[in-house]
């Protein structure tokens, strides 16, 4: 199984700032995928990141907001741009297994936006 | 669309007597199953996956069962312990447009 670090593990930023959050997988993997949980909320798919080509969003996420980079087969960064209260969630980043589509999840990063 | 119901939203049980929490699926048309575990603030265990055509799954006091013709499946835990107290997530894999999608979870508290 896949073994996920995300940087930072929690933050606590101002409103109208950004904050980028890093995931690190220790295999080579095709794709990875963004979501975020809201507070009691289940998860919502942002994007998912492909190595070598744009990231793509589901409905309701654009790459203004959330720039996505990929800069290789282990890592991947999301930016959550221009802060609002409503933007403290957990956001978290998963790999699936390619023969199984076995999920696994990073730690998460908790995001509270003042 | 496919929707994704836990029942019960959350549950307290005294330490030693059998979990059991149930997922439903509107949609039978799924590649796998997987139930998570997630602690508060925390991100997402991989507790079990059963393949559609598989029936159930064990791991240690975990049990799931998988029924894709009605949509159910249902994890089982065996002489609970307060340190399984935490929300557990269902999700399916859809075919056609590989996404999960994922329930709302179970809150379970397990009182010692």
């Amino acid at each position: 199984s896949a073994v996920i670090s995300q940087k930072p593990s929690r933050d606590i930023c101002q409103r109208g700032t950004s904050l980028t959050i890093q995931c690190q997988v220790d295999s080579q993997v095709t794709m990875m995928f963004w979501y975020r949980q809201q507070p009691g909320q289940s998860l919502t798919l942002i994007a998912t990141a492909n190595q070598g080509s744009e990231a793509t969003y589901e409905s309701g996420f654009v790459i203004d907001k959330f720039p996505i980079s990929r800069p290789n087969l282990t890592f991947s960064t999301l930016t959550v741009s221009n802060l609002s209260p409503e933007d403290s969630s957990i956001y978290l980043c998963s790999v699936e297994e390619a023969e199984t589509y076995e999920q696994y999840f990073g730690p998460g990063t908790r995001l509270t936006v003042t | 669309k496919q929707e994704v119901t836990q029942i019960p939203a959350a549950l307290s049980v005294p330490e030693g007597e059998n979990l059991v929490l149930n997922c439903s699926f509107t949609d039978s048309a799924i590649y796998n199953l997987q139930w998570f575990r997630q602690d508060p603030g925390k991100g997402l265990t991989s507790l079990l996956l059963i393949q559609s055509s598989q029936r159930e799954q064990t791991s240690g006091r975990l049990n799931a069962s998988l029924d894709k013709s009605s949509g159910r499946s249902t994890l089982y835990i065996a002489a609970s312990q307060p340190g399984d107290s935490a929300t557990y997530l269902c999700a399916v894999f859809l075919y056609g447009n590989n996404r999960l999608a994922f329930g709302k979870g179970n809150q379970v508290v397990v009182i010692p």
